[in-house]
C-alpha cells in the first residue's frame, strides 16, 4: 500500500538525549515536512523539504535537525538543546509545496 | 505569516444532527485543506478544496477564496465522527498553517 510510515509510534528520551524519528514514504513525493503537535493546539513546522539534499527550517526549527538523503527518507533528530520536545510528531509528504499533504500516524515522545 | 481562524471551539452533538464549521484565513491562498484527527491522533485528508464546492458521502465543503472562508458541513453525524477538525491552509510556497481546530463531540 502506498503512504507514509513513522516510526516509532511512542519514543522517551532521557534527558540529554538525541533521539530520531523515521518517517518514510513510497508515494513519490518531492516535498516532505515534520510538525509537531501540542495538547489542544494546531500543527506547526518544524522543518520541510522539497528537493532530495534540500530543506529550511520552519517556525520552530530550534533544538532540532533533519536530513534528507533519500526521496524517502525524512528522519527528524530531536536534540538535547530542545527544552521541551514532549509533544506528538506528525510528518508529512506532497507531490510538491501547495499541493494536497498527507500525514502519517505520527510519533508520541514523552521525557523519561 | 497567515492566520487561520476556526469556529466553534468545540461542538457536542446528538447522533443524526447536522453542523457546519467555519475556517478564516487572512490572505488570499493557493491550498486549503480539511482534516479530521481521530481519538489515535491519525489526521485523515477530508478535502483539498482552495476554492469551490465538494461532496463525499455525508461530508461537503465550500471555499470562497474572494471572502477567505471556507465551511465545512457534516450532515446526519455519527459518533465516528466525533474527533477535531483542522483547516489548514497555504500561501507562502512552503508549507500548511493549521488553526487550532474544531473539537466535535457526537452523543448517541
Amino acid at each position: 500500500d502506498g503512504g507514509i510510515t513513522q516510526s516509532p509510534k511512542y519514543l522517551f528520551r532521557k534527558e540529554g538525549q538525541n533521539v530520531t524519528l523515521s518517517c518514510e514514504q513510497n508515494l513519490n513525493h518531492d516535498a516532505m515536512y515534520w510538525y509537531r503537535q501540542d495538547p489542544g493546539q494546531g500543527l506547526r513546522l518544524i522543518y520541510y523539504s522539497q528537493i532530495v539534499n534540500d530543506f529550511q527550517k520552519g517556525d520552530i526549527a530550534e533544538g532540532y535537525s533533519v536530513s534528507r538523503e533519500k526521496k524517502e527518507s525524512f528522519p527528524l533528530t530531536v536534540t538535547s538543546a530542545q527544552k521541551n520536545p514532549t509533544a506528538f510528531y506528525l510528518c508529512a509528504s506532497g507531490r510538491q509545496v501547495n499541493q494536497p499533504q498527507h500525514f502519517g500516524d505520527g510519533t508520541r515522545l514523552s521525557i523519561l | 505569516g497567515i492566520q487561520v481562524e476556526q469556529s466553534p471551539p468545540d461542538l457536542i452533538l446528538q447522533e443524526g444532527a447536522n453542523s457546519t464549521l467555519r475556517c478564516n484565513f487572512s490572505d488570499s491562498v493557493n491550498n486549503l485543506q480539511w482534516f479530521h484527527q481521530n481519538p489515535w491522533g491519525q489526521l485523515i485528508n477530508l478535502f483539498y478544496i482552495p476554492s469551490g464546492t465538494k461532496q463525499n458521502g455525508r461530508l461537503s465543503a465550500t471555499t470562497v477564496a474572494t471572502e477567505r472562508y471556507s465551511l465545512l458541513y457534516i450532515s446526519s453525524s455519527q459518533t465516528t465522527d466525533s474527533g477535531v477538525y483542522f483547516c489548514a491552509v497555504e500561501n507562502s510556497g512552503y508549507a500548511l498553517n493549521f488553526g487550532k481546530g474544531t473539537s466535535l463531540l457526537v452523543t448517541p
